[in-house]
């Protein structure tokens, strides 16, 4: 089974500043994906970025960065120039690769709540 | 169209109620999902359905029954729940071929049982 940790349940920082959330995993399979996904106060639960196991190359989606280290299972999310609608809860989550016929089985982290002040 | 639609988006039922939550989605996915989330938790899932079969089933108490109809729209038909069920009930979609990692939820179904 898998287990996705992240150690930091709340962090703040200063509109555009640059902060990292913490993220690792722990799993048997060498194939998989990693995401982080956002959930502001509107509870819709938002792709922010993701990662193909696969690919030594970070992913990057604008301001939002990621640092895989595939070895140390840790994969975690520099968010550069914070902005108030960044303000949310972050989950981490981890997903192995599957049959195209069974559909895909998400497992998150606890979260982390992000708070950008003005 | 990249919007998952879900309704309603409140509902407070009793315990001895059968109500229904809908989740449409018109981007041609063939997988769809079920998640439960409690408050400050993360989701949890509950049914995979691909191509109108079910493929997942984590366990979920009968008083839960999903149903899929069509490609386009997955029901989840409630009863008899216990005030525990409380929770926001989202439904996401991914693609079965390509990008198939990427789920697109809607904005849930929040749930209260009295």
């Amino acid at each position: 089974a898998q287990t996705v940790t992240q150690s930091q349940p709340e962090m703040s920082v200063q509109e555009a500043e640059t902060v990292t959330l913490s993220c690792t995993y722990d799993t048997s399979e060498s194939n998989y994906y990693l995401f982080w996904y956002k959930q502001p106060p509107s509870r819709q639960m938002i792709l922010v970025i993701r990662q193909e196991a696969y690919k030594q190359q970070n992913a990057t989606e604008n301001r939002f960065s990621v640092n895989f280290q595939k070895a140390a299972k840790s994969f975690s999310l520099k968010i550069s120039d914070s902005q108030l609608g960044d303000t949310a809860m972050y989950f981490c989550a981890f997903m192995k690769h599957v049959g195209w016929t069974s559909g895909s089985r998400l497992t998150f982290g606890e979260g982390t709540q992000l708070t950008v002040n003005p | 169209d990249t919007e998952v639609t879900q309704t309603p988006k409140h509902l407070v039922m009793g315990m001895t109620n059968k109500k229904s939550l809908k989740c449409e989605q018109h981007m041609g996915h063939r997988a769809m999902y079920w998640y439960k989330q409690k408050a400050k938790k993360p989701p949890e899932l509950m049914f995979v359905y691909s191509y109108e079969k079910l493929s997942i089933n984590e366990s979920v108490p009968s008083r839960f029954s999903p149903e899929c109809p069509n490609s386009s729209l997955l029901n989840l038909h409630l009863h008899a729940l216990q005030p525990e069920d409380s929770a926001l009930y989202l439904c996401a979609s991914s693609h079965s071929a390509r990008e198939r990692e990427k789920l697109f939820f809607g904005s849930g179904t929040q749930l209260s049982v009295l």
